[in-house]
């Protein structure tokens, strides 16, 4: 069954603290895995994609690493902001059947 | 472009009454999705579109959801009767993909926050 994990559910760090965020998937065929920011109140918006060729991608602040073998991503965010604070969530996309799968996401609060 | 937009942003009806989201996609997108996103369940898919054909509404809960898309600028989610569990925030997304539903960059609306009394 194709599913996506994130963990964990939520975070809470200081500003400027570094932080990492899990995201396992048993999504099979694989064809891309993305990474989207919500803020409280508002749409998911893209921060990040990733094929199965690539293992490292930034984005400012962000980072986020695949490894296909384990079916494991992580978003790494580094010198925190209070503008983080909203929920990440982790989009695995299947090669059959268009599938696109989402992850509950992590919901990260920054405290100043 | 306004990005895809939503109506109404805020909807509070009683049960048993009919509720109409409205979506206005991205000029030029070719594919449309309604999702549902609650705190226990998170982001899930009900139907979407390809070039204004449902392809997939294996998500839609129930018979009292429907939707259509007349043409390449507008869709609407129905829900007749609404009931208290479908309390929860609807999106509409859209992505313009050169093959495939799942290789683009979903471009989500703000959302439709509706409450069922």
């Amino acid at each position: 069954k194709n599913q996506v994990e994130q963990s964990p559910q939520s975070l809470i760090i200081l500003e400027g603290k570094n932080c990492t965020l899990q995201c396992n998937y048993t999504v099979s065929p694989f064809s891309n895995l993305r990474w989207y920011k919500q803020d409280t109140g508002r749409g998911p918006v893209s921060l990040t994609i990733m094929t199965f060729s690539e293992n490292t991608k930034s984005n400012g602040r962000y980072t986020a690493t695949l490894d296909a073998d384990t079916k494991q991503s992580s978003l790494h965010i580094t010198a925190s902001q209070l503008s983080d604070s909203a929920s990440y969530i982790c989009v695995v996309s299947a090669n059959r059947d268009d599938k696109i799968i989402f992850g509950k996401g992590t919901r990260l609060h920054i405290l100043p | 472009d306004a990005g895809v937009i939503q109506s109404p942003r805020h909807e509070v009806t009683e049960m048993g009454q009919e509720v109409t989201l409205r979506c206005k996609p991205i000029s030029g997108h070719d594919y449309l999705f309604w999702y549902r996103q609650t705190m226990m369940r998170g982001l899930e898919l009900l139907i979407y579109f390809n070039n204004n054909v449902p392809i997939d509404d294996s998500g839609m809960p129930e018979d009292r959801f429907s939707a259509k898309m007349p043409n390449a600028s507008f869709s609407t989610l129905k829900i007749q009767p609404s009931e208290p569990r479908d309390s929860a925030v609807y999106f509409c997304a859209s992505s313009q993909i050169t093959s495939g539903a799942n290789t683009g960059e979903l471009f989500f609306g703000e959302g439709s926050r509706l409450t069922v009394l």
